[in-house]
């Protein structure tokens, strides 16, 4: 079975600046992906970025970015110049490859972002 | 881009009566669905993978009986919380995945389920 850790239940951050949230897992597979999502008040989920675990390239999107890290089973969320509307809970998230494969879930990291 | 409804986005029931909430793929279909819930200020806990066409696998420690699901086409899932009782009241969210090879999972925006 896998396991998602998100060591960090809150963080805060000030406008503009740079934040990185952990996450780490376990896992005996080879094929997976990992995501980050995002969940405002709303309590939508919204993708944030997501890698394939064959890729060593880091993924990126706009201002978010991760650190992947293969063999320490380590994928970083930094989030550059933190806007208001990062304000949310992120959740790191494992999937197994395969076109049925559920997301496993890590317990949540509840970020702020003050002026 | 792929887009899951999900209905109601919240509802409010009488201790003992039954609710039904559905799941719809827009845009794609979805052999598989995916129901989780989620307490309040917690993660998200899958609760079972709904198939189309046949049985739902249930997570351990979800009863079957109670959380029926059904996934007769390949655009819709229902999950019926039977016999609600108040520690029933959570948030759930349904997710489905485009079957093409390198797609992630789409969530529909929940619902609130309230049991008084």
């Amino acid at each position: 079975a896998q396991t998602v850790t998100q060591s960090q239940p809150e963080m805060s951050v000030q406008e503009a600046e740079t934040v990185t949230l952990s996450c780490t897992y376990d896992t005996s597979e080879n094929n997976y992906y990992l995501f980050w999502y995002k969940q405002p008040p709303s309590r939508q989920m919204i993708l944030v970025i997501r890698q394939e675990a064959y890729k060593q390239q880091n993924a990126t999107e706009n201002r978010f970015s991760v650190n992947f890290q293969k063999a320490a089973k380590s994928f970083s969320l930094k989030i550059s110049d933190s806007q208001l509307g990062d304000t949310a809970m992120y959740f790191c998230a494992f999937m197994k490859g395969g076109t049925a494969s559920k997301l496993t879930f890590g317990t949540g990291t509840r970020l702020q972002v003050t002026l | 881009g792929a887009v899951v409804s999900q209905h109601p986005s919240w509802v409010i029931c009488k201790s003992g009566t039954s609710v039904k909430i559905e799941c719809r793929s827009l845009d794609f279909q979805a052999t598989t669905m995916f129901w989780y819930r989620q307490f309040p200020k917690q993660s998200l806990m899958l609760m079972a993978t709904s198939n189309e066409g046949s049985k739902a696998t249930y997570e351990q420690g979800v009863e079957k009986d109670k959380f029926l699901i059904n996934h007769a086409s390949l655009t819709l899932s229902t999950l019926t919380v039977t016999s609600a009782h108040p520690e029933d009241s959570s948030f759930y969210i349904c997710s489905a995945r485009d079957p093409g090879a390198d797609s992630p999972l789409h969530f529909g925006n929940g619902t609130r389920l309230t049991v008084t």
